[in-house]
């Protein structure tokens, strides 16, 4: 059970819109349209943001959207604002009836 | 409002035992799904276990897969973990998750409990 791949850090601008890629197996992404995305600021429990690829939970901003082709799954954020900063971390079902995370990508607003 | 709220983190020695509760409300316990999920310190999100509402089906990751044991009162609205044979690997926060799914994803999470395993 490796961890999904997602790059350390990315950073925006306020305004701008930045995409945080995350890349599975066949066993896990690819196999499933159960990705998940979290939104964790320091010190606080995550926050569910996205669930099932592109689904967004009521109260979560439509700046956030959840893509999937093949082993990678993406999250956008749309129009950055300086509460974005946080760490984001996705996860997805996976064969055997588990869950896997990705390492977690840190996100600077500049 | 959903309410979770994890204890029993505490300083456990090497090959000790710990058990975590965690007290749920704000939302029908007995039908849902709850999980642990973990973070060390400095590090990122790694899931535990889920336990189905039903209370007999369980799902552990591969690394405390006899080791831990979940477990529910539904009668109590209360979700454990009993985690034996612990190492250093096993510090961390951890937290209690509502599954918004049978196994996931988790859609309310507690504050979490932290448990550090040193001598």
């Amino acid at each position: 059970q490796s961890a999904l791949t997602q790059p350390a850090s990315v950073s925006g601008s306020p305004g701008q819109s930045i995409t945080i890629s995350c890349t599975g197996t066949s066993s896990d992404i690819g196999g499933y349209n159960f990705v998940s995305w979290y939104q964790q600021h320091p010190g606080k429990a995550p926050k569910l943001m996205i669930y099932d690829v592109s689904n967004r939970p009521s109260g979560v901003s439509n700046r956030f959207s959840g893509s999937k082709s093949g082993y990678t799954a993406s999250l956008t954020i749309s129009g950055l604002q300086a509460e974005d900063e946080a760490d984001y971390y996705c996860s997805s079902y996976a064969s055997g009836s588990t869950v896997i995370f990705g390492g977690g990508t840190k996100l600077t607003v500049l | 409002e959903v309410q979770l709220l994890e204890s029993g983190g505490d300083l456990v020695q090497p090959g000790g035992s710990l058990r975590l509760s965690c007290a749920a409300s704000g939302f029908t316990f007995s039908r849902s799904s709850m999980a642990w999920v973990r973070q060390a310190p400095g590090r990122g999100l790694e899931w535990v276990s889920t336990i189905r509402a039903d209370g007999v089906t369980t799902h552990y990751a591969d690394s405390v897969k006899g080791r831990f044991t979940i477990s529910r009162d539904n009668s109590k609205n209360t979700l454990y973990l009993q985690m034996d044979s612990l190492g250093g690997e096993d510090t961390a926060e951890y937290y209690c998750a509502k599954a918004q799914g049978v196994i996931d994803p988790f859609d309310y999470w507690g504050q979490g409990t932290l448990v550090t395993v040193s001598s």
